[in-house]
């Protein structure tokens, strides 16, 4: 099976301006989550969408949202980027109580 | 919500000791405790994983244990190798009676080097 990918894999913006991220689980996977990775916070849960509906969200502010689709393909966006949005994006898909299996990440570069 | 420590935040050891990282949690229905390796630029990936049902579980070199009156979990590498050096991450999750462990709390990391 093919792994989980996300696109794009580096991503450079400015402050202000907005960002969409793409995961693609493994297929099957109905479980898709998104984390935050930074060097100062670690790695912090953003939200977990199964079978297109959000079913936990972390503690980030209302600028950062996500969407499932019916192929279980997840986006995560951010409105008003600021230069502390600047991470690692890493998703995970899992099947029904199973391990959790991350993609590559996206780097999200803000200016 | 929950809250994972995780000590030490860095560990430096000679080819062929022994590691050990711990972690401790604070929600106690928390039911799922996962550990991921994370090679630098690359990533995370799952090594060994415990559930509350459990109290030790080993594979190879890597066990992980369990203490729920104490809500503390450790992670236990033998025969160290250089290929082990890497991040490591505690996690823990609480299905809420659920079929997913979609929300995992995770600790600060530990930066294990082995020196050959």
């Amino acid at each position: 099976k093919a792994g989980v990918t996300q696109t794009p894999r580096y991503l450079i913006k400015t402050r202000g301006q907005q960002v969409t991220l793409s995961c693609s689980p493994i297929s099957g996977h109905r479980s898709v989550s998104w984390y935050q990775q930074t060097p100062g916070q670690g790695l912090q849960f953003l939200f977990e969408y199964f079978s297109e509906t959000q079913r936990n969200k972390g503690n980030f502010p209302g600028r950062f949202s996500g969407r499932q689709f019916s192929n279980s393909r997840s986006e995560m966006n951010v409105s008003t980027l600021e230069l502390g949005d600047s991470a690692l994006y890493l998703c995970a898909s899992s099947h029904f109580g199973n391990e959790q299996f991350f993609g590559p990440g996206t780097r999200l570069t803000v200016l | 919500g929950e809250n994972v420590e995780q000590h030490p935040s860095t560990l430096s050891v000679q080819e062929g000791d022994s590691a050990v990282i711990k972690c401790t949690y604070s929600d106690s229905a928390s039911n799922y405790f996962p550990w991921y390796k994370q090679e630098l630029g690359k990533r995370p990936q799952l090594i060994i994983d415990i559930r509350s049902n459990v109290g030790e579980k080993k594979d190879q070199r890597i066990a992980v244990t369990l203490n729920k009156t104490a809500k503390h979990f450790s992670l236990h590498i033998t025969e160290t190798q250089p290929e082990d050096s890497a991040v490591y991450f505690c996690a823990a999750s609480n299905d809420a009676g659920g079929t997913s462990y979609g929300k995992l709390t995770f600790g600060q990391g530990t930066i294990l080097t082995v020196h050959p």
